[in-house]
């Protein structure tokens, strides 16, 4: 069974770094036809991809947020981890993980999703 | 950046009724690239098209999906009471590689 985890602090201050843990299994991250994601979602509002990396490291972001991500993984561990740095309240979501599958070219399986706030 | 807008915003429908949401996008998508979700509260978005057309698996044949270039369309043949939800249309591909519309909200007439 194919699963992703999200984990990381439920509250954080503005100006601070964020840093969001997605542990998968039932999948390797060395996977070449998978990658994984990062979407957000502020409450009330839609659907916005953050960033994504492949088993070849490829990695792209958000054009709007670029400057303040950075996406990586840990393939032994299995793995990603997201740092938004600059923290905003507006930066308050429900921060998901998911996978891409490549044969697909769509998210096919979801983390539950972590909720973020930022407040002081 | 391709955007994609989602009409209506919002539709009321009962159950048994079809529905038609409608995803257009702002420059061309290939029909391999553009794939439909369905979000209920307090969950997170689950796959149902990919490809355009392509049900996910374990998605009923009620869904279908359909379109090409700038238009595409999901449709649902007959509603079941769980399937009022939103529903978000996703294209992957182009610079920036991932973008979502900005959903339809499908509730219960």
């Amino acid at each position: 069974q194919v699963t992703l985890k999200e984990s990381g602090p439920v509250l954080v201050k503005p100006t601070e770094t964020l840093t969001l843990t997605c542990t998968v299994s039932g999948f390797s991250l060395s996977n070449a036809r998978m990658g994984v994601s990062w979407i957000r979602q502020p409450p009330g509002k839609a659907l916005e991809w953050l960033a994504h990396i492949f088993s070849n490291d490829e990695k792209s972001y958000s054009t709007s947020l670029k400057s303040r991500l950075t996406i990586s993984k840990d393939t032994s561990k299995s793995q990603v981890v997201l740092t938004m740095t600059n923290m905003d309240p507006v930066d308050t979501a429900t921060y998901y993980c998911a996978r891409i599958n490549l044969l697909a070219h769509a998210f096919d399986i979801w983390g539950q999703g972590t909720m973020v706030t930022v407040s002081s | 950046e391709i955007v994609l807008t989602q009409s209506p915003g919002t539709l009321s429908l009962s159950p048994g009724e079809r529905a038609t949401l409608s995803c257009r996008a702002s420059q061309s998508v290939s029909s391999s690239y553009l794939a439909w979700y369905q979000q209920k509260p307090g969950q997170a978005p689950r796959l149902l098209i990919y490809g355009a057309s392509s049900r996910a698996t374990g998605i009923p044949d009620r869904f279908s999906g359909s379109g090409s270039g700038t238009d595409f369309t999901l449709t649902i043949s007959r509603l079941e009471p769980e399937d009022f939800a939103v529903y978000y249309c996703q294209q992957y591909g182009s610079s920036p590689p991932n973008t979502f519309g900005q959903g339809t909200k499908l509730e219960i007439k």
